[in-house]
């Protein structure tokens, strides 16, 4: 199993531009969740989703949308890009819901310039 | 919104020495969770505590959820470079998220 994968490591953008970070997991986990990373700030929740179909706004979620067409991708995507989403950017997977483990993927750095 | 408060938020140490990170929240949680997070990588869980007054060990971490499952402690007996991360705990409550504290940074010097 690959658990969760990421791509691209690494962004950087220009401000206006619009991107999708891209988010799988082959554990078949209904559960997918994004967050943002930030120094001092631990892990914010941004958007969510337990199951296809469905998806939920997070504690962050302005500025950015998503979808859940499949169990398991969660496409994150920013709509028109700004310095203030300048960060490091995890999704993660888990079997049922938030009191599950969360497995996470290696994560995506992401610079707005 | 629940909060997670996390203390202290860096901590440096030398090898062999104790320490304890605290988790505190004015709010009830189900469960909570702790996790440590290595440079350039996602965090990876250590334990999920559930009952209140809860005690786990993992080797040399305990974990202790509080009685009225507010608030979580992590004692680490004799600490080795390789404790050395970043320490979040995550409380699942409400609305079916799950909220991280900001996260204890530990630096263990040989």
């Amino acid at each position: 199993n690959a658990g969760v994968t990421q791509t691209p490591k690494f962004q950087v953008l220009k401000t206006g531009q619009s991107m999708t970070l891209q988010c799988a997991q082959d554990m078949n986990h209904e559960y997918m969740s994004w967050y943002r990373q930030d120094p001092g700030m631990g892990l914010r929740l941004i958007h969510y989703s337990v199951g296809a179909g469905i998806t939920d706004q997070g504690e962050v979620p302005n500025g950015y949308n998503v979808s859940r067409s499949t169990t398991e991708d969660f496409p994150l995507r920013l709509l028109s890009a700004a310095p203030s989403q300048t960060s490091v950017y995890f999704c993660a997977s888990s079997y049922s819901g938030a009191g599950n483990e969360q497995f996470f993927g290696p994560g995506t750095r992401l610079t707005v310039l | 919104t629940q909060l997670l408060e996390q203390s202290p938020q860096f901590l440096s140490i030398q090898e062999g020495e104790n320490l304890t990170v605290y988790c505190n929240s004015s709010s009830v949680f189900s469960s909570l969770q702790w996790y440590r997070q290595e440079p350039g990588e996602g965090p990876v869980l250590l334990v999920t505590v559930v009952t209140g007054g809860e005690v786990k060990k993992l080797k040399r971490l305990t974990f202790q959820f509080g009685d009225a499952r507010k608030d979580s402690s992590l004692h680490i007996t004799a600490a080795q470079t390789g404790d050395t991360g970043l320490y979040l705990c995550a409380g699942d409550g409400s609305a079916r998220q799950l909220t991280f504290g900001s996260g204890t940074q530990l630096t263990v010097l040989p």
